[in-house]
This record gives C-alpha cells, sequence and structure tokens, in this order.
C-alpha cells in the first residue's frame, strides 16, 4: 500500500534531549513537509522540501532541524531549544510545491511529549 | 501574505442537520481550495477540492464551491452523521497554509 509512515506514534523525552521523528513515504512525491499542532489549534509549517538535499524553513522553524537525503525520507529533529515541544507532530508529502492542484497527504502523526 | 479564516468551533448538530463551516482566504493568484478532514489521533485526510473559480468539490455528500468574488470556501452537507464527527481544516495548499480547523460534533 502506497502512503505515509511515521514513527514513532507516542514518544516521550526528558528535557534537553534531542529527539528525531521519523516519516517516510513511498509514493514517489518530491516534497514532504512537516506540521506542528497543539491542542485545539491548527497547523504550523516547520519545515518543508521541495526535493532532494534541499529544505526551507516554515513559520516555526526554530529549535527543529531536518534533512532530506532520500526522497523517500524526511527526518525532523526537534533540538533542546526548542522552548515547547510537547505537541502533535504531522508529515505530509505532495508531488510538489506552488502548483495548483496538489493535495497533500499525510501520515498519521507522532504525539511528542517532553518533560 | 497568504492567509486562511475558517469558522471558529466547535460546531455541535444534531444527526441530520445542515452544516455550514466558512472559510474565507486572502491570496495572490490563484490557489487552489482544499478542504481536509481529521478524524480523532489521526492525521489529515483530502475530503474535497477545488482548483479554479466557480469548481464545485464534492466528496461523501459535502460540497464546497470556489467563489473568487467573495473569496469563500464554505463547506457544506445537507444532512450530517454522527460519523462526520471529526475537525474540518481549509487550506490554500499552494502556499502550505492551514485554517485554525473547526471542530464538528453530531448527536445521534
Amino acid at each position: 500500500d502506497g502512503g505515509i509512515t511515521q514513527s514513532p506514534k507516542y514518544l516521550f523525552r526528558k528535557e534537553g534531549q534531542n529527539v528525531t521523528l521519523s516519516c517516510e513515504q513511498n509514493l514517489n512525491h518530491d516534497a514532504m513537509y512537516w506540521y506542528r499542532q497543539d491542542p485545539g489549534q491548527g497547523l504550523r509549517l516547520i519545515y518543508y522540501s521541495q526535493i532532494v538535499n534541499d529544505f526551507q524553513k516554515g513559520d516555526i522553524a526554530e529549535g527543529y532541524s531536518v534533512s532530506r537525503e532520500k526522497k523517500e525520507s524526511f527526518p525532523l529533529t526537534v533540538t533542546s531549544a526548542q522552548k515547547n515541544p510537547t505537541a502533535f507532530y504531522l508529515c505530509a508529502s505532495s508531488r510538489g510545491t506552488g502548483a495548483n492542484s496538489y493535495e497533500q497527504y499525510f501520515g498519521p502523526g507522532t504525539r511528542l511529549t517532553v518533560t | 501574505g497568504n492567509s486562511v479564516t475558517q469558522m471558529e468551533g466547535p460546531v455541535t448538530l444534531s444527526e441530520e442537520a445542515f452544516l455550514t463551516i466558512n472559510c474565507t482566504y486572502t491570496a495572490t493568484g490563484y490557489p487552489s481550495l482544499f478542504w481536509y478532514v481529521q478524524y480523532p489521533g489521526e492525521g489529515l485526510q483530502l475530503l474535497l477540492k477545488a482548483t479554479k473559480a466557480d469548481d464545485k468539490g464534492s466528496n461523501k455528500g459535502f460540497e464546497a464551491t470556489y467563489r473568487k468574488e467573495t473569496t469563500s470556501f464554505h463547506l457544506e452537507k445537507g444532512s450530517v452523521q454522527v460519523s462526520d464527527s471529526a475537525v474540518y481544516f481549509c487550506a490554500l495548499t499552494n502556499d502550505m497554509r492551514f485554517g485554525a480547523g473547526t471542530r464538528l460534533t453530531v448527536k445521534p
């Protein structure tokens, strides 16, 4: 089945530790995205990548880092510099960006809790 | 810049009631417009889309019409079911902008 997988579904970390969230897609999509969702809130864009080895900051990139070494994979690292890391993180992909009709396909999300 | 403004929730309806969730946008150019749905604890799924003015997107009894003159893309359904309970997001995907989401609860 084609789709996006995120692992793990739940993740717990101590304050001060970096943590990496996994995102893999087998849809052969060029573009991938990371969003953060807080309770009762909409989605805020952290980073996106239009092509392998390239990525751009979104609206709330501070305290996060990404890499895009393979088309299928777009891991997100939440660093200790992120002041409020506890949130629900969603990864998505699409055929491209900026074009008019490319809908995004979402993974099931990772709920990160930092104490 | 581009933005999406969505009707605030939560919205609570009885089964078989009519649903409208308002969405307006600000954008340069001619964006495509989308509605996504999120069930509890899951990621978002595309519900419907429209790519140009006057297009009507539809799926599972939901409809939305791209109104360029009013910059709107309101979501409607004639008769909601309990299974429609979810959070609904309006989006301008060419700019990766999502509305704040509207939580819908349908009671039997």
